[in-house]
């Protein structure tokens, strides 16, 4: 079955440093990858969609990549700020339906 | 961007009682929500496809009976843990896609409901 992995639990980082998140997926091909933010208690908000087509995506401080032939997808933020703490969570569309699975999630934590 | 919107945020209650959590997307008809459960530090796990009209699709290991969904309008979904039991104890949150192409995948979360059991 298909199967999504964040390997980093936690990371911590100084503010201005970028941090790089790591989204590895098997069984699976894929049409699209995306990224959420989750803060504590709440649910999560969309931050990008990549296709399988397209390599990288921005958005303001926000990169994300998408590697078919590794099945990885890496989040960047650049000049992180203690408000980009939080749990990022990658997800892909279910094979059997509609619905996103996600992965488990990187808490990140920024210190000033 | 569209909103939906959960209610209750937080529930108590006693073991064996039944608990209802509503579901509704505020500026969009949505034919089609989600309902996940999240333990802590663990990711979201799909419970079911709620669709509007018909009956909903639950995943694996999901007991239907005990976690029932009703979606009788474009804007409201509702899931009721019925006899809850401490196991129970979940943060649930329910998803919305706004319509249009299929290319449109993003979803759109309410703010969750925890609860807890006693």
């Amino acid at each position: 079955s298909q199967k999504i992995e964040q390997n980093s639990e936690a990371l911590n980082i100084q503010e201005g440093k970028t941090a790089t998140l790591t989204c590895n997926y098997t069984n699976y091909s894929p049409a699209y990858l995306q990224w959420y933010r989750q803060d504590p208690g709440r649910g999560p908000v969309f931050l990008l969609l990549i296709r399988e087509n397209e390599k990288e995506k921005r958005k303001e401080r926000l990169k994300v990549t998408f590697d078919t032939t590794l099945k990885q997808s890496l989040f960047h933020i650049t000049a992180s700020q203690p408000a980009d703490s939080a749990t990022y969570l990658c997800a892909l569309r279910s094979q059997a339906g509609t619905a996103l699975i996600f992965g488990k999630g990187t808490t990140l934590s920024v210190s000033s | 961007g569209a909103v939906v919107s959960q209610h209750p945020s937080r529930v108590i209650c006693k073991s064996g009682t039944s608990v209802k959590i509503e579901c509704r997307s505020l500026d969009f008809q949505a034919t089609t929500m989600f309902w996940y459960r999240q333990f802590p530090k663990q990711s979201l796990m799909l419970m079911a496809t709620s669709n509007e009209g018909s009956k909903a699709t639950y995943e694996q290991g999901v007991e239907k009976d005990k976690f029932l969904i009703n979606h009788a309008s474009l804007t409201l979904s509702t899931l009721t843990v019925t006899s809850a039991h401490p196991e129970d104890s979940s943060f649930y949150i329910c998803s919305a896609r706004t319509p249009g192409p299929a290319t449109n995948e993003k979803l759109f979360f309410g703010s969750g409901t925890q609860l807890s059991v006693l």
